[in-house]
């Protein structure tokens, strides 16, 4: 079963313009954390935020905001006043320890492309 | 903030040759770092765990003989393809973090390997 979901394969927006990227997940662990990186198509990875399991308050990094609705399992991520920059894939990601102990594991959604349309 | 250095960044070899990719943590001491493997238009799938000072732990279906990792010190492991043919083309990246619980993992910019 997929534990991080992206059901959005492809994003548009206008330039200036705010978007929400979706990603739900799936996990039974109480401590768990969750990214979202952006990777622009040179290939690097590029980390914009973090929301810890038992955080409070939504995280935030600039123009980058993330809508944590635990109760959901769902972490989407808002970018606002979109750039053209902006235009690339974005993945969400979980951390998750393995039960059986072991090394943290990332692991990725399938991505989403957002387009930034002047 | 951290930084993870990935060499080389393009390669192109004939079938039957093998590759040896380097990551390394270039402000921080990485224990850990992480292989993964992305074919075109798809997410990272992780292929293994590099442990500095042992052996790498890897992830179901990957070939522990065809993808050798060393982490012989706190800031190098290196993801040898060996004897490379044209499946095993693909982009591999890197990451690592600092050890402290919250902090991301950090990547490398990538290699594209193509074997002709």
């Amino acid at each position: 079963a997929q534990k991080i979901t992206q059901t959005q394969p492809g994003m548009f927006v206008q330039e200036k313009e705010a978007v929400t990227l979706d990603c739900t997940y799936d996990t039974s662990d109480p401590s768990y954390g969750l990214f979202w990186y952006k990777q622009p198509s040179s290939g690097e990875m590029i980390f914009l935020i973090y929301q810890g399991s038992y955080d409070q308050q939504n995280a935030t990094e600039g123009r980058y905001s993330l809508n944590f609705q635990k109760a959901r399992k769902s972490a989407n991520l808002v970018i606002s006043a979109s750039q053209l920059g902006d235009s690339a894939m974005y993945f969400c990601a979980m951390r998750e320890l393995p039960s059986q102990g072991g090394s943290e594991k990332l692991v990725f959604g399938k991505g989403t492309k957002l387009t930034v349309n002047p | 903030g951290a930084v993870v250095s990935q060499h080389p960044s393009w390669v192109i070899c004939k079938s039957g040759t093998s590759v040896k990719i380097e990551c390394r943590s270039l402000d921080f001491q990485a224990t850990t770092m992480f292989w993964y493997r992305q074919f075109p238009k798809q997410s990272l799938m992780l292929m293994a765990t590099s442990n500095e000072g042992s052996k790498a732990t890897y992830e179901q279906g990957v070939e522990k003989d065809k993808f050798l990792i060393n982490h012989a010190s706190l800031t190098l492991s290196t993801l040898t393809v060996t004897s490379a043919h044209p499946e095993d083309s693909s982009f591999y990246i890197c990451s690592a973090r600092e050890e402290l619980s919250n902090q991301p993992q950090h990547f490398g910019d990538g290699t594209r390997l193509s074997i002709l």
